[in-house]
């Protein structure tokens, strides 16, 4: 069983178009967050929600909106895609705050063209 | 604000071999953890090892271990008997205390030849 699961694997789309990514993990862990990493392989947070309270929200475009309707699933819609938002998006979770690393889900990688 | 630094951005060792990544990172605060993570082709990021740092004793996982030098800041990694499935990207990581962010490092790219 997949521990971070997250759908689809790869997306390809026209600017301008609205999208999302889904993630669900099935480890009982409490915060989920997304990860974008760009074409230099840099990995930058933007969200993190703890049981469904967005804890984190680093300096994202508001076209960027994560949802999180219970604590098992993480979802991610993009509005309005430009050509700049081409990366690889991960989910993630963790058992919190803590010595523990997060369980990554096995990346989205979004080419806008 | 914490920031972490691998100068290395690509790294080569012969099978077998041993190879050091490095890693240094800048922090006020006295009490965080430390991660280093794989990233292979596959894309997918696999935890390797974790050092807390309140803890003197480095860790160690199989043939990975690290060399935590808390005064120097500095969290490098060491894999022993270099395998060809060890070539990967590698991210050195740090967790505050408090807070539940990762700060990845720019990462080193790590290719083994046989």
């Amino acid at each position: 069983d997949t521990a971070v699961s997250q759908t689809p694997k790869y997306l390809v789309t026209q600017m301008g178009n609205d999208k999302s990514i889904k993630c669900e993990q099935n480890l009982g862990h409490d915060t989920m967050y997304w990860y974008k990493q760009d074409s230099k392989k840099f990995l930058k947070i933007m969200f993190s929600y703890n049981n469904k309270e967005l804890i984190i929200n680093e300096t994202v475009p508001n076209r960027f909106s994560p949802k999180s309707p219970d604590k098992a699933h993480l979802n991610l819609h993009i509005n309005s895609l430009e050509l700049g938002d081409s990366a690889v998006y991960f989910c993630a979770s963790s058992q919190g705050r803590g010595p523990y690393g997060y369980t990554f889900g096995s990346g989205t990688r979004l080419t806008v063209v | 604000a914490q920031t972490v630094t691998q100068s290395q951005p690509e790294m080569s060792v012969q099978e077998a071999e041993t190879v050091t990544l490095s890693c240094t990172y800048d922090t006020s605060e006295s009490d965080y953890y430390l991660f280093w993570y794989k990233q292979p082709p596959s894309r997918q990021m696999i935890l390797v090892i974790r050092q807390e740092a309140y803890k003197q004793q480095n860790a160690t996982e199989n043939r990975f271990s690290v060399n935590f030098q808390k005064a120097a800041k500095s969290f490098s990694l060491k894999i022993s008997d270099s395998q060809l499935g060890d070539a990967a990207m590698y991210f050195c990581a740090y967790r505050s205390f408090n807070t539940d962010k990762l700060i990845f490092g720019t990462g080193t790219r790590l290719q083994v030849f046989p």
